[in-house]
């Protein structure tokens, strides 16, 4: 129930093609669906967040979509860059109520662009 | 920018030994977080703390663990006696108070390894 389902593990994209991640919750009392990108040696940091009154949410390159009914959530990176070469993380918590840092994450997914 | 920092950046130790982990979140924030990484593996929460007292935790939050806020700015997460498993990044996070954006701030780890 809590658990988050992240696929696929790794990417492989070239410059300028899209990018899509995937993730998928069981529990609906998950309101809050962030991404995070994170960089070998750092910390994750927040890249995009949507919550589930609009199913889709874009900011620059990156795009989330929602699909409340059958619980899933992507991530689309319009125009890769090398720069975005990273591990990029789903994941899923309740916004309000106090808990909102309780997030449940995905395992992870492994970008890399290639020039 | 506001950041959260955690020091030390790497610790050794041996197994059974306690092990302290220090962070500074953003001065304004309200909540802070404890969150690790198992090399290679998803991120996962620990513990948060709000108000002077632990607001969850999780089931990896036992007995061994403990959190405090010792003074106005350091939050600290203390490992009592160290197992091989509790080798890891040790993340420390903050937010705002319900209300704000409800994003986390993640500091740059704490790399412990128990020999």
């Amino acid at each position: 129930q809590q658990q988050v389902k992240q696929s696929p593990q790794s990417l492989i994209v070239q410059k300028g093609g899209i990018s899509i991640i995937n993730c998928a919750y069981e529990n609906t009392a998950f309101d809050y669906f962030p991404w995070y990108q994170q960089f070998p040696g750092k910390g994750p940091a927040l890249l995009i967040a949507i919550r589930p009154d609009v199913s889709e949410k874009k900011e620059g390159r990156f795009t989330i979509s929602f699909n409340k009914s059958a619980k899933q959530f992507s991530l689309h990176i319009m125009d890769s860059q090398p720069g975005d070469s990273a591990t990029y993380f789903c994941a899923a918590g309740t916004y309000y109520g106090g808990s909102q840092g309780n997030l449940i994450f995905g395992k992870g997914t492994k970008l890399s662009v290639k020039p | 920018e506001p950041e959260v920092t955690q020091t030390p950046s790497h610790q050794v130790t041996q197994m059974g030994q306690e092990v302290i982990l220090r962070c500074v979140p953003i001065s304004n924030h309200l909540y802070f977080y404890w969150y690790r990484q198992i090399l290679g593996q998803k991120v996962e929460f620990l513990v948060s703390f709000y108000n002077n007292e632990i607001s969850e935790k999780s089931e990896i939050f036992d007995d061994q663990f403990s959190v405090e806020r010792p003074d106005g700015s350091n939050f600290t997460l203390k490992i009592r006696s160290t197992k091989l498993e509790d080798s890891a990044m040790y993340f420390c996070a903050s937010s705002e108070a319900p209300g704000g954006t409800g994003e986390l701030f993640f500091g740059e780890g704490s790399r412990l390894t128990v020999l």
